[in-house]
């Protein structure tokens, strides 16, 4: 089955810099890719997504890239703030039989030191 | 909640029983899914249903059970065969085909004493 691999676990930045985090992924039939961030007693929300036939996409400060060549994709925020604290994951899906179904990274906790 | 009523909020159980939790979704989303929360070990995938009366094992289904008579409904049984069930437990439901996000409900604290 699909494994989803993410690193670091933990990330440390100071306020107004930028942060990347890496996944990679296990299964080359996985074709999208969604982060999801998890506030502190919150439910995971998505955050930002890509599709296996797109390579890079961007909203605002945040930024995904995926390489289907490395099988590795990454989430990158830039002019990182307070409120980006929180605990971030990765995701791969793959389809069978109509049957979506979604692997997830094991989470990297990020802090945003003002 | 967005859609997505997981009850209860807390559970308490005695080691030996069974329990169950509720995920009822007003959505009309076709897919539903159960994942598992541990510190460090991410979201890991325990059952997902696509219609009605039809459902997959994920990753980590062993110990566990469910059941999908309705869409709007999909219940989790944790058995007293799950070896560590103190956990907090998310469900998911996903749109119609084509529209891949998911949305979690708030979630499930089960501790077991």
């Amino acid at each position: 089955g699909e494994n989803v691999e993410q690193h670091p676990s933990t990330l440390s930045v100071q306020e107004g810099d930028s942060a990347v985090i890496k996944c990679t992924y296990s299964d080359s039939a996985s074709n999208y890719f969604p982060w999801y961030k998890q506030e502190l007693g919150k439910r995971p929300q998505l955050i930002i997504d890509i599709r296996s036939n797109v390579g890079e996409k961007k909203d605002q400060r945040i930024a995904v890239t995926l390489n289907k060549t490395a099988k590795h994709f990454s989430l990158h925020i830039t002019e990182t703030q307070p409120e980006d604290s929180a605990v971030y994951f990765c995701a791969a899906s793959i389809g069978s039989g109509g049957y979506q179904k979604v692997t997830f990274g094991i989470g990297t906790k990020l802090q945003v030191i003002p | 909640d967005g859609g997505i009523t997981q009850s209860p909020k807390y559970l308490f159980r005695k080691e030996g029983q069974n329990v169950t939790l509720s995920c009822e979704q007003n959505l009309n989303h076709d897919a539903m899914y159960w994942y598992r929360q541990d510190p460090g070990q991410g979201l890991r995938l325990i059952y997902y249903s696509q219609i009605v009366n039809d459902f997959q094992k994920g990753d980590i289904a062993e110990g566990y059970s469910v059941s999908r008579e309705k869409k709007e409904s999909f219940p989790l049984t944790v058995t007293s065969a799950q070896k560590n069930p103190t956990a907090f437990y998310l469900c998911a439901t996903r749109g119609s085909s084509g529209a891949n996000v998911l949305t979690f409900g708030a979630g499930s604290r089960l501790t077991v004493l």
